[in-house]
C-alpha cells in the first residue's frame, strides 16, 4: 500500500484563523487529491494535482487553496476558517489516471 | 447535474447471506467505476474497478456488475461475515474536464453474527 500520511490528525481552530493541512506520500505518485467528508454528503473533491505546480479546482473549492511544490507533498490551506469548514479531510494519491486512490486516515478539523 | 446515489439507509444482514449494495448514477458516461470500503476513523480502501466494457468483475467473495444502460452498479459480498461490516462507497471518474473521481455518499453494511 502507498505510504500516505496526513498531519495533524485532529485540529481545533477559531473562526477567521488560517489553517494548513499537510499530506505526505512516499510512493512518488503523480496525482494527489484533497476531499472533505461530511454526513450525508460523502466525499467531495476540493482540489487536486496532476503534478508539481499543476493543480485544479474540485466541486467545493471556495475558501480553500492548495500548493504542491514537491511530488511528495500536497498542502491544503484554509485562508480564513469558517464553521462550515468543520469536517474530516482526506488526502489521496494515485499512480496513474485509472489506478486506485490510496487514502490517508484523515484530519478531523473543528472550527469554533 | 451529475449525481451518484447510494442507499443512505444501513443494510443489515445475517452472517452467511449475500449482501447486495446499489450505486446509481445520472448524467455520467463513466469509463470505469470503483468500489471502496471505509471503516470508522479510517480512509477509504480500494476494492474493485470495473470498466464500461466489462459486465462483471470478481475478487474472492466480492462481485461487481456494471450496467451502463441502467446506469447502475451492483456490489455483492457472498458468504458475508461480521468483519465485512463497514461503509461501502462507489466512485466514478468525471467525464468532463480533467478526470478525477467523484464518490457516492456510501452505504453502511452491518453483518449480524
Amino acid at each position: 500500500d502507498a505510504g500516505i500520511t496526513q498531519s495533524p490528525r485532529h485540529k481545533v481552530t477559531e473562526t477567521g484563523t488560517p489553517v494548513t493541512l499537510r499530506c505526505h506520500q512516499t510512493e512518488n505518485h503523480r496525482y494527489m487529491y484533497w476531499y472533505r467528508q461530511d454526513p450525508g454528503h460523502g466525499l467531495r473533491l476540493i482540489h487536486y494535482s496532476y503534478g508539481v505546480k499543476d493543480t485544479d479546482k474540485g466541486e467545493v473549492s471556495d475558501g480553500y487553496s492548495v500548493s504542491r511544490s514537491k511530488t511528495e507533498d500536497f498542502l491544503l490551506t484554509l485562508e480564513s476558517a469558517t464553521s462550515s469548514q468543520t469536517s474530516v479531510y482526506f488526502c489521496a494519491c494515485q499512480d496513474e489516471g485509472d489506478s486506485p486512490l490510496h487514502f490517508g486516515n484523515g484530519t478531523r478539523l473543528t472550527v469554533t | 447535474s451529475q449525481k451518484i446515489e447510494q442507499n443512505s439507509e444501513a443494510l443489515n444482514i445475517q452472517e452467511g447471506k449475500t449482501a447486495t449494495l446499489t450505486c446509481n448514477y445520472t448524467n455520467y458516461s463513466p469509463a470505469y467505476l470503483q468500489w471502496y470500503r471505509q471503516d470508522p476513523g479510517r480512509g477509504p480502501v480500494f476494492l474493485l474497478l470495473i470498466r464500461e466494457n466489462e459486465k462483471e468483475k470478481r475478487k474472492e467473495r466480492l462481485k461487481v456488475t456494471f450496467d451502463t444502460t441502467l446506469k447502475q452498479s451492483l456490489f455483492h459480498i457472498t458468504a458475508s461475515q461480521p468483519a465485512d461490516s463497514a461503509t461501502y462507497l462507489c466512485a466514478l471518474v468525471r467525464d468532463t474536464g480533467r478526470r478525477a473521481l467523484t464518490f457516492g455518499s456510501g452505504t453502511r453494511l452491518q453483518v449480524q453474527p
